[in-house]
């Protein structure tokens, strides 16, 4: 079964603007992993964020994790036409596993 | 340092057919999955392994089967395949298997099962 479900399923923004997607899932977990594909390619890690962080960052992507509401967002700022894929949570509540979410599509028009 | 590789990045099989899809790392991690992906589902674990001669089942382990006789490489078989296995395979790697140890993507296989 799916753990984490991204918000919207799909997002078109203009270039420059920032893009928020939204992940929820419904167990406890232990870490939270947000994920990208560019369309025909395999899955690349971009950030980890764990269960007892609330906030962290890298370049211009921020995460945010609220376990009381089993909840995270993921912000791109200023975005760029090069950020055009899918993004995917996912989650882990222990070992071996992740499980992934149907992804939120963002199209960065130029 | 190629990273995660598969083979074939194409295929097309009639139903009844049978096939393996490889999977090579060369990043010396113990740790290596199966996925698919379908339109509107995200990806589903279908087996993965912890090691070097070991493999388990995930998610969606029906009508699949897997081997991992060297620590390099991970082998998914569809003895009989169907339509239903149409999908896009995807094969990931990691050093430690733990949920905050990131996963290693191929680029995909994309099989069609008519």
């Amino acid at each position: 079964s799916q753990q984490g479900e991204e918000d919207p399923q799909a997002l078109s923004i203009q270039e420059g603007e920032n893009a928020t997607m939204n992940c929820s899932y419904k167990t406890s977990i232990n870490n939270l992993q947000w994920y990208r594909q560019n369309s025909g390619r395999g899955l690349v890690h971009l950030i980890l964020i764990r269960s007892n962080e609330r906030e962290k960052h890298s370049g211009r992507l921020r995460v945010t994790l609220d376990t009381s509401k089993k909840s995270s967002s993921l912000l791109i700022t200023a975005s760029r036409a090069a950020d055009t894929a899918s993004y995917f949570c996912a989650t882990g509540a222990g070992s071996y596993q992740l499980t992934f979410g149907k992804g939120t599509k963002l199209s960065v028009i130029p | 340092n190629a990273g995660v590789t598969q083979t074939p990045k194409f295929r097309v099989l009639k139903t009844g057919q049978s096939m393996t899809l490889l999977c090579a790392q060369d990043m010396n991690h113990e740790y290596m999955y199966w996925y698919r992906q379908d339109p509107g589902m995200g990806l589903r674990l279908i087996h993965y392994s912890v090691g070097e001669g070991t493999t388990a089942k995930g998610e969606v382990p029906d009508g699949y089967n897997v081997s991992r006789l060297k620590k390099q490489n991970f082998l998914l078989g569809l003895e009989s395949a169907a339509p239903s296995q149409t999908s896009v395979y995807f094969c990931a790697s990691n050093s430690l298997g733990t949920s905050a140890d990131t996963q290693y993507f191929g680029p995909g296989t994309r099989l069609t099962v008519l």
